[in-house]
């Protein structure tokens, strides 16, 4: 699986977007952008993936790059809530056993 | 549906003590897998299972053996503590794309 490299915290101000950064320049092309957050060591909960197209969901938007060598999580409005561990991870579909390979992720801080 | 859940939440041993952590999961999934994690750092893996009766090793399965008879349960067994497992183990399932997570279980060994 391709290594991802992402800030290691970031602050945001509540009510504004957040915008995630993560860099995954070794990709292959039947590799998918996954991304998960942990909230204050609770288990990691899903939000998004993404092959190359744009994706958007309830939680969050993907933005993922033309060559697909960087992609980008947004948090429209982000509240306390999300104050948490987000973690960005590129791997296979189906790969054997549909492993998870954690980083160091970025925390996000959402202040008042 | 209670998802992923996990026993025991908390749990002190003694170095060289042996216990086992279950893992159960009401969603059918075929994948099953234990993960630790250590203050400040990432997830890894230790061990997981692609379906009822197999098992395979993760990323740091040294210490750790697993079992998983049923479907819906993944047991973790640490057969003598070290101090160096002492960390936070989350146990997830999937059935495809996304991982679905327990609570964890914070374990200390002295």
């Amino acid at each position: 699986d391709a290594k991802t490299t992402q800030p290691p915290s970031m602050d945001c101000a509540e009510g504004r977007a957040a915008n995630l950064p993560c860099n995954h320049s070794t990709i292959s092309g039947n590799e998918y952008v996954y991304w998960y957050r942990q909230i204050h060591s609770q288990g990691p909960q899903y939000i998004i993936h993404g092959l190359k197209n744009n994706e958007t969901n309830e939680m969050a938007s993907l933005i993922i790059t033309e060559d697909r060598k960087s992609s980008t999580l947004i948090l429209p409005h982000a509240t306390l809530r999300d104050t948490a561990v987000y973690y960005c991870i590129v791997r296979v579909i189906r790969g054997a056993g549909n492993m998870l390979t954690f980083g160091g992720g970025t925390r996000l801080m959402v202040k008042p | 549906n209670a998802g992923v859940t996990q026993t025991p939440k908390f749990r002190v041993l003694k170095t060289g003590q042996s216990m086992t952590l279950l893992c159960a999961q009401d969603m059918n999934h075929e994948y099953m897998y234990w993960y630790r994690q250590d203050p400040g750092m990432g997830l890894r893996l230790i061990h997981y299972s692609v379906g009822e009766g197999t098992t395979a090793k993760g990323e740091v399965p040294d210490g750790y053996n697993v079992s998983r008879l049923k479907k819906q349960n993944f047991l973790l067994g640490l057969e003598s503590a070290a101090p160096s497992q002492t960390s936070v183990y989350f146990c997830a399932s999937s059935l495809g794309y996304e991982q679905y997570f327990g609570p964890g279980t914070r374990l200390t060994v002295t």
